[in-house]
């Protein structure tokens, strides 16, 4: 699976938009990106995950560039509850189907009030 | 619904000691696996299952065992802990088609003394 790089850190002001970049230059056609965060010390959650379209649900939106190599995951209106470690990942759905991913260390966002 | 739940939530153990982590879903999920989270860094995958039955190592195996019984079951057995095992263990859980979400539980906090 492709490597993907995030900054270590990063604040936004309570109710503006959260944009956080991720890096995955080595992508290869058939690999998603995911997208997951994890709050304090809780088990991660699942945000978004696309191929090659910008994808939008209840939670985010996630924007890919046209050659594949970065994305950006946009929490439109970020709340003192969107405070928490989010993860970047790029996998390949293999014929298996073993979900298996594999976590960097993320971006730490600290919404402020 | 309750998801994934593990159990214990927290454990001290003496190095040498044998203990099992439960973990249980109730969703019909096919996919289940094991990760350990260290201070500081992602999460990286102990071992999985795509069925009963059926297991594999990820990335970091060594000094843990899996067994998969049934498929709502998915136990992590330290057979001799070691302080190096001193981590917080997160099970997940998903359906093996389509790109289908991990769910994790909300971990197990373990301390080899």
């Amino acid at each position: 699976d492709a490597k993907t790089t995030q900054p270590p850190s990063m604040d936004c002001a309570e109710g503006r938009a959260a944009n956080l970049p991720c890096n995955h230059s080595t992508i290869s056609g058939n690999e998603y990106v995911y997208w997951y965060r994890q709050i304090h010390s809780q088990g991660p959650q699942y945000i978004i995950h696309g191929l090659k379209n910008n994808e939008t649900n209840e939670m985010a939106s996630l924007i890919i560039t046209e050659d594949r190599k970065s994305s950006t995951l946009i929490l439109p209106h970020a709340t003192l509850r969107d405070t928490a470690v989010y993860y970047c990942i790029v996998r390949v759905f293999d014929q298996t189907g073993a979900n298996n991913l594999f976590f960097g260390t993320g971006t730490r966002l600290t919404v402020i009030p | 619904n309750a998801g994934v739940t593990q159990t214990p939530k927290f454990q001290v153990l003496k190095t040498g000691q044998s203990m099992t982590l439960q973990c249980a879903q109730d969703m019909n999920h096919e996919y289940m696996s094991w990760y350990r989270q260290d201070p500081g860094m992602g999460l990286r995958l102990i071992h999985y299952s795509v069925g009963a039955g059926i297991t594999d190592q990820g990335e970091v195996p060594n000094g843990y065992n899996v067994s998969r019984s049934t498929t709502e079951d998915f136990p992590l057995r330290l057979l001799s802990a070691a302080p190096s095992q001193t981590s917080v263990y997160f099970c997940a859980s998903s359906y093996l088609q389509g790109n289908s979400p991990l769910h994790f539980g909300n971990g197990t906090r373990l301390t080899v003394t």
